[in-house]
């Protein structure tokens, strides 16, 4: 099974400022990665698939990259809606897996 | 519009059954394979498994065999998820998931999530 490892755990930044998460994984995945967001209570929000490939009606501020281990989400200038916790996703690998995840908090 | 809506919060004992249900909507049910996923209280995400929406054919993952099953009703657009033999660690959200159509195992629309406690 493929491990994911998110970093950092906890991301304290201010609105208007800019937001980026790592995700490693424990094998080559190729570009097979894809980001969610999930909101306390909610369901997770597919973000970006295939690495840097953005889900129908994503905001051109989420912007995915990487391949092979290391693989990274931006989001250029946070809103208030963007604080939540950020989920990275194989899917090269039977079972898919996900990280542990990074938890953008309002500074 | 596009969308899974799941049932209600369940509470049971352990020992019991409970069958979660997935109904979507706004797109053609037999054209995408459905997914589930657990939450435990406070934790990550964990990928349970799919059903084939060609054959109804269930896939597991390694920690689900035994006491999950998938099943689908075509008839009313429905996927279910029944977990029987409850324990207290299947305390948890479940989520169902359809696969996007850019590729297996891109989940681009969830159900809101069905909360089981199992408690005495």
């Amino acid at each position: 099974e493929i491990v994911l490892t998110q970093s950092p755990a906890t991301l304290s930044l201010s609105p208007g400022e800019r937001a980026t998460l790592s995700c490693r994984t424990s094998q080559s995945i190729s570009s097979d990665c894809a980001w969610y967001q999930q909101k306390p209570g909610q369901a997770p929000r597919l973000l970006i698939y295939d690495a840097s490939n953005r889900a129908t009606g994503i905001p051109a501020r989420f912007s995915g990259s990487g391949s092979g281990t290391d693989f990274t989400l931006t989001i250029s200038n946070l809103e208030p809606e963007d604080f939540a916790v950020y989920y990275c996703q194989q899917r090269i690998n039977w079972p898919p897996t996900f990280g542990g995840g990074t938890k953008v908090e309002i500074k | 519009q596009v969308q899974l809506v799941q049932s209600g919060s369940e509470l049971k004992k352990p020992g019991a059954s409970v069958k979660v249900a997935c109904k979507a909507s706004g797109y053609t049910f037999s054209s995408h394979a459905m997914n589930w996923v657990r939450q435990a209280p406070g934790q990550g995400l964990e990928y349970m498994g799919w059903i084939s929406n060609h054959n109804g054919s269930p896939t597991y993952a390694q920690a689900f065999t035994g006491r999950f099953v998938f099943s689908l009703d075509t008839s009313v657009s429905t996927a279910y998820l029944q977990i029987s033999s409850l324990k207290a660690e299947d305390t948890a959200v479940y989520y169902c998931a359809r696969t996007s159509n850019s590729g297996s195992y891109i989940f681009d629309i969830w159900g809101q999530g069905t909360k089981v406690t199992v408690s005495s």
